[in-house]
């Protein structure tokens, strides 16, 4: 059973171009969880989405950032213009639909390190 | 004042020592205490869970909660080179949330 699946796994951009991150959940998980870790910071939640809805993007920074989980496909991050502000590891996590509790089971995939020249 | 506060560390033991790492948090409406591990350039991964105050222990590791004081600790006994990352605690309030809260972890190295 694969686990998370995140690509690509580093990404390089130019100021002013777009990051487009991809996250594949496990296999039965219908909840898809974005979390971007900053250098020396914690990880810092982003968004919760489920199958074409947008449940909770309370940690989404205003502009230039959105998020879809469409129903074929995988979850997409994207980052218009980027500033260097934005070079971190970007974690997706998954979680079962199943269950109503979802923090003990959230289980997180190798990450995307955007990096912003 | 953060939500979850923990040390940085790096903290360095030799291979067999006990070792504990903890967090405080400022939030007493959290209910879910979790400890992941993250090797370097890798995603978190769940080690331990915990509801509510008390312990939890799972081979050489053991969860430890105390609501009173808003302090976890994570203790590996027997500690292994293998054991070598940095250790995230989380807490979320449960009730329908689904927000992991995340100290900013402690880089752990275990020397043979």
């Amino acid at each position: 059973n694969a686990g998370v699946m995140q690509n690509p796994r580093h990404l390089v951009r130019r100021r002013g171009q777009e990051a487009r991150l991809r996250c594949s959940p496990m296999k039965g998980h219908s909840h898809v969880y974005w979390y971007r870790q900053l250098p020396e910071e914690g990880l810092k939640f982003m968004v919760y989405l489920q199958k074409e809805n947008i449940i909770d993007e309370s940690g989404m920074p205003k502009e230039r950032f959105s998020a879809e989980f469409p129903k074929e496909g995988p979850s997409i991050l994207r980052i218009q213009q980027v500033v260097r502000g934005d070079s971190a590891a970007y974690f997706c996590a998954s979680s079962p639909s199943w269950t109503s509790v979802h923090t003990d089971t959230q289980y997180f995939g190798p990450g995307t390190r955007l990096t912003v020249l | 004042q953060k939500e979850v506060e923990q040390d940085p560390g790096p903290l360095s033991v030799p291979e067999g020592a006990i070792v504990s790492l903890n967090c405080t948090y400022s939030n007493s409406a959290f209910q879910y205490f979790m400890w992941y591990r993250q090797y370097s350039r890798k995603g978190p991964e769940l080690l331990m869970y915990t509801y509510s105050s008390g312990n939890k222990e799972d081979g050489r590791f053991t969860a430890q909660v105390d609501k009173s004081s808003k302090y976890i600790s994570l203790f590996i006994r027997d500690s292994q080179p293998s054991d070598s990352a940095t250790y995230l605690c989380a807490v979320n309030s449960g009730a329908g949330s689904y927000q992991l809260t995340f100290g900013k972890g402690t880089k752990l190295s275990v020397i043979p």
